[in-house]
């Protein structure tokens, strides 16, 4: 059984490039969520998708923006790359009816911006 | 809004001591908890949550925590450290209707001999 799976592990960016990071959910999972992970800080979450739809957003810039497609993988995409945009990007899915389960991560990407 | 705060940055323990690490929450109801272990360079591992019922929680790699609702906390234990303990610790919290995580900064955890 297949966890969350992400690609490319790392990426190295200059600025004002665009970038898209993807996401394969865990078999059987439905809703992807999408969190930043800057250096000694927790992750903060950026946004979730199900039914290809974004239903959630966190504070992040319309910069930021996700697609989720019908097999319910996912991909982030941000445009105009800042160098505070270095940060590990983490994929999470879950089943969005079933209020009790636990968010699964992938081993996220990791973004570093020049 | 909720907001998870894990007071120690860092900690290190001796290897085979006893480990807390500390959790608050702020949040009106109950909220469903958790805690995650990162290791250098990779994702998020689920160590264990708290739904609701029994307030000692049991989780994997020997784990456990307990929700105390009145001190808003939920530490996570465990009695005897091993090497392979060393990582980052995150606390989250979320309430109902599969709303997002909010995490804490973390804990560094350091193992020594």
């Amino acid at each position: 059984d297949a966890g969350v799976t992400q690609s490319p592990t790392h990426l190295i960016k200059t600025r004002g490039q665009q970038v898209t990071l993807r996401c394969s959910p865990k078999s059987g999972h439905d809703t992807v969520s999408w969190y930043q992970q800057a250096l000694g800080q927790g992750p903060q979450f950026i946004f979730q998708y199900y039914e290809e739809e974004e239903r959630q957003r966190g504070n992040f810039p319309d910069r930021f923006s996700g697609h989720q497609f019908p097999n319910y993988s996912s991909e982030l995409n941000v445009n105009a790359l800042l160098l505070g945009d270095s940060a590990l990007y983490l994929c999470a899915s879950s089943f969005k009816d079933r209020d009790i389960t636990p968010l699964h991560f992938g081993n996220g990407t990791r973004l570093t911006v020049t | 809004a909720q907001s998870v705060t894990q007071p120690d940055i860092h900690i290190t323990v001796s290897e085979g001591a006893s480990l807390e690490l500390r959790c608050n929450y702020s949040y009106g109801a109950t909220p469903y908890l958790f805690w995650y272990v990162q290791s250098p360079g990779q994702g998020l591992q689920l160590l264990l949550k708290y739904f609701s019922g029994d307030t000692l929680v049991q989780g994997i790699k020997g784990f456990e925590a307990e929700f105390k609702r009145s001190q808003s906390s939920f530490n996570l234990r465990k009695p005897s450290v091993h090497w392979s303990d060393a990582a980052e610790y995150f606390c989250a919290v979320r309430n109902s209707g599969n709303t997002p995580l909010v995490f804490g900064k973390g804990t560094r955890l350091s193992v020594i001999a």
